[in-house]
């Protein structure tokens, strides 16, 4: 079996500031995905990559950017935090698009004071 | 893309019975439904999907109805136990990515 990897596992942030989010598979998988978690609004995909330097916004991707430097690492960044912003940040991967299994990491939960 | 929506948000049931959550998607394209399950603490885990192929589809106390005419979805989980208590979320994806609904949070009472 593989395992995604996330850090940190909390992450505590001051208005304005540029946050950077990391991401780590070793199942090899080609697909990897930045998904949001908001009470009561389930969860919004930010970006996604099908490989290596690939990158596609999903619906949220104002506000963010991402890197796929590797197969292996995605990373997420908040370009500018917003005071208050509380979420879970959440990783997946799986083998290609769509209609596969994705496998989540343990997520990275965000506080703006 | 695509736009999934999900009730009930909140599902308390007695042990033993059974729970039902229904998903409406608005892309006829989506092709693939699956469900996932997140207990408090844990990442989600998948743990039932049915493509577009089929009606229904049953695994272990788990049964997923598709009515694609109606571009609806459905998880019943029978004779529902305290472990099945935790958010639930169904998907939907037309070839690219997975679109979320807003979870159901299921308790099940003793």
């Amino acid at each position: 079996g593989g395992i995604i990897t996330q850090t940190p596992k909390f992450l505590i942030g001051q208005e304005g500031q540029k946050l950077t989010l990391k991401c780590q598979q070793n199942f090899n998988h080609d697909t990897m995905y930045w998904y949001r978690q908001d009470s009561g609004k389930g969860l919004r995909l930010i970006y996604y990559s099908i490989t290596e330097n690939d990158l596609q916004k999903g619906d949220l991707s104002e506000g963010y950017d991402a890197s796929r430097e590797k197969k292996s690492s995605f990373s997420l960044t908040v370009t500018s935090a917003q005071k208050n912003e509380m979420a879970v940040f959440l990783c997946a991967s799986s083998m290609g698009q769509g209609s596969e299994t994705l496998y989540f990491g343990s997520g990275t939960r965000l506080t703006v004071l | 893309g695509e736009q999934v929506e999900q009730l009930p948000s909140i599902l308390r049931v007695q042990e033993g019975s059974s729970a039902s959550i229904n998903c409406t998607y608005e892309n006829s394209a989506s092709n693939y439904f699956p469900w996932y399950k997140q207990e408090p603490g844990e990442n989600p885990k998948l743990i039932i999907d049915i493509r577009s192929n089929m009606e229904r589809k049953q695994t272990q106390g788990l049964i997923v109805l598709l009515d694609k005419k109606a571009k609806r979805f459905s998880l019943h989980i029978t004779d529902t136990q305290p472990g099945d208590s935790a958010m639930y979320f169904c998907a939907a994806s037309n070839y690219n990515v997975l679109y979320f609904g807003s979870g159901t949070k299921l308790t099940v009472e003793p």
